[in-house]
């Protein structure tokens, strides 16, 4: 099973603040994700990457950026944070595979709050 | 844009009672159609998915089969447990299969003992 883990589980910061938020996957996979889930929204995609160095644009991308460093490092970064983007966000992760549509692993989560 | 619906948010069972959440889309083109849980404190879990009409999807009892001209993808259970008390999301994805998912907002299911 895909190891996925994130850091810091929690986070609180001020209105302005500088954020980053770390995933890492373990299992060798080329895709990694940034979600947010919020109430009524559902789930909703930020970014995506197929490798290091690679950036994609999501659904709701206003206010963040991500950086891929490695195969098992993605970040995501909210240089000026508002209260709008408290949220819980997710990183998952999922392996590349021809003609077919590949699950995603999904990291535990981490709750953002700013003030 | 796409869309999933599930119609109902949340859903109140006795345990061995039947389950069903409906799903249905909106997609331009023929997307693959997911499922995934959420137990508290922890991140969504695939469930399993279909890609082409009629296919039926399955994991640990639930099912779900895709039906193209109703563009719905409905979630049935059998016989529920309490521990299958959780958040339970649809999804679909029409871009190139590994590039993100469009989720529904998810339906709450609290099975009683």
């Amino acid at each position: 099973e895909a190891a996925v883990t994130q850091s810091p589980r929690n986070k609180v910061t001020v209105t302005g603040g500088n954020v980053t938020l770390s995933c890492r996957q373990t299992n060798s996979h080329n895709y990694m994700y940034w979600y947010r889930q919020d109430t009524g929204h559902g789930l909703r995609l930020i970014h995506y990457s197929y490798g290091a160095g690679n950036l994609q644009i999501g659904d709701v991308p206003d206010g963040y950026k991500a950086t891929r460093t490695t195969q098992e490092d993605f970040f995501l970064l909210l240089e000026l944070a508002s209260p709008s983007q408290t949220s819980l966000y997710f990183c998952a992760s999922s392996v590349d595979r021809d003609n077919n549509y590949a699950e995603q692993f999904f990291g535990p989560g981490t709750r953002l709050t700013v003030l | 844009g796409d869309s999933v619906t599930q119609t109902e948010g949340q859903v109140a069972l006795s345990e061995e009672d039947f389950l069903t959440i409906h799903c249905n889309y909106s997609a331009s083109g023929y997307p693959a159609l997911f499922w995934y849980v959420q137990y508290p404190g922890e991140g969504p879990q695939f469930l399993f998915r279909a890609s082409r009409d009629k296919e039926k999807g399955s994991s640990r009892g639930f099912e779900a089969t895709y039906n193209k001209e109703a563009t719905s993808f409905h979630l049935q259970k059998a016989s529920v447990q309490e521990s299958d008390s959780a958040v339970y999301y649809c999804a679909l994805s029409e871009r190139n299969y590994a590039q993100g998912l469009t989720f529904g907002l998810g339906t709450r299911v609290s099975v009683f003992p």
